[in-house]
Parts: structure tokens; sequence; C-alpha cells
């Protein structure tokens, strides 16, 4: 496998329980925040993203919910899957500063059978 | 969502030479970005590859290291010149799609030795 993950935090959890990853971003300037899959030996995968002007958005089984108050951003797995089992980072997105991510430490989810 | 492709997916290279990356997309994107992920960590943005014009590096990164070329909407390069160890990593391109998400390629793992 591919050395992607292996100094991040890691959160292990059973599979079929929840899972709550964290992030903290610090500008406050930032509009548009993102969430990404990366399992080893791949590219990041888009799970899902969040504007500014809200602060709850839910997928297929994922939500994220962002607080702005405290700058802080959380990804919501519901009923984790042995395929979840992957690093996760966020990233906040400056559309006033062309599109670009600065992506944010990330996290590695392990699911156990 | 935009099909990304790279060249190559993994390569060895002795310190002093220079690895060319190549970036091909689907379908024509306004734009492009070269990031870089060093073992264990998360993705740092290396430059915005702007067609028909010179690429604009963040900072830390300069064009002799890593010249950029896009000749076109749907390909661009990425070369790591003069490589030594410390240039072993992940290196990964995106492209912000008609809806504003950004999609990443797969990836090109680079060992120099």
């Amino acid at each position: 496998g591919e050395s992607v993950g292996l100094h991040l935090p890691t959160l292990s959890v059973q599979e079929g329980d929840n899972s709550i990853i964290n992030c903290a971003y610090s500008n406050s300037a930032s509009d548009y925040f993102i969430w990404y899959k990366q399992e080893s030996g791949k590219g990041p995968q888009f799970i899902i993203d969040i504007r500014s002007n809200m602060d709850k958005r839910q997928g297929q089984r994922v939500t994220v919910l962002l607080n702005k108050t405290v700058k802080h951003l959380s990804l919501q797995i519901a009923a984790t899957q042995p395929g979840d089992s992957a690093v996760y980072f966020c990233a906040e997105n400056g559309q006033a500063a062309g599109n670009k991510l600065t992506f944010g430490g990330g996290t590695r989810v392990l699911v156990k059978p | 969502s935009a099909v990304i492709s790279q060249k190559p997916s993994r390569d060895i290279c002795q310190r002093g030479t220079s690895l060319t990356i190549q970036c091909q997309v689907d379908s024509q994107v306004t734009m492009m970005f070269w990031y870089r992920q060093q073992p264990g960590q998360s993705l740092t943005l290396i430059a915005t590859a702007n067609q028909g014009s010179e690429a604009t590096y963040e900072s830390g990164f300069v064009i002799d290291k890593f010249p950029i070329s896009r000749p076109n909407l749907t390909f661009s390069t990425l070369t790591v010149s003069n490589m030594s160890p410390e240039d072993s990593s992940i290196y990964l391109c995106s492209v912000v799609g008609a809806s504003n998400e950004q999609f990443f390629g797969p990836g090109t793992r680079l060992t120099v030795l």
C-alpha cells in the first residue's frame, strides 16, 4: 500500500456505527468547504461540500456540519461500512482566490468488522 | 464529473534527473491545478496551470524547479527538475468542474533514490 495516512490521527470505528470526523479551519473568509476521501493508492475523491451560507448539508449516508463561529467543520458517516476505510481530508476553497484548495491534515478511518 | 488520467502512475528516479508528469482530462476545463502530497502528509498546492500563459506558483514553489505547461484546455504537464530524495511524493492534478466541484487525478507516485 501507499504511505498516505501513516502519520495521521486515526479513528477506529465498529462496522455499523456512526463516524464523526472533525476539522478546524483558520481562514474566516473561506466560503466553501469540501470533504474528500482518499483510499490507498488513489487520488482524493469528492464526498460532499457546503457553502458558508449553510450550517448543514446531507448526502447519501453523509452529513457535513459547519460552525462558522468556531471555524469548525465535521463529517458524519452513518452506518460505517468497511468500504469507508480511508483517509478523509477537509479542504477550504477560497473562491475569491481562484478556487485554490487549502487542505486540512487528514484523519484515517479504520472500520473494524 | 471529469475523468482525469495521469502518466506515469509511478516512477523511481535517480537524483539529479527530471521527470515530466502528464495530466489528461476528458473534457475542456478552465481551471487546472497541480498538488504535492508528501509521504504521510496532506495535499499542498504547487501551482495553477494557466492555458496559454505561465503558471501561477504558490509560495515555496518556483518555475525552475516545477515547470508547467498547459497547451490546451484538456492537458497539462508538470516537470520535477533536478530531483532529490526530498521530492519523493505523490503529485496530483485537479480540475474544477462545471458545478465548481474540484476533481483529482489518480496521482503519480514518485520515488527519488
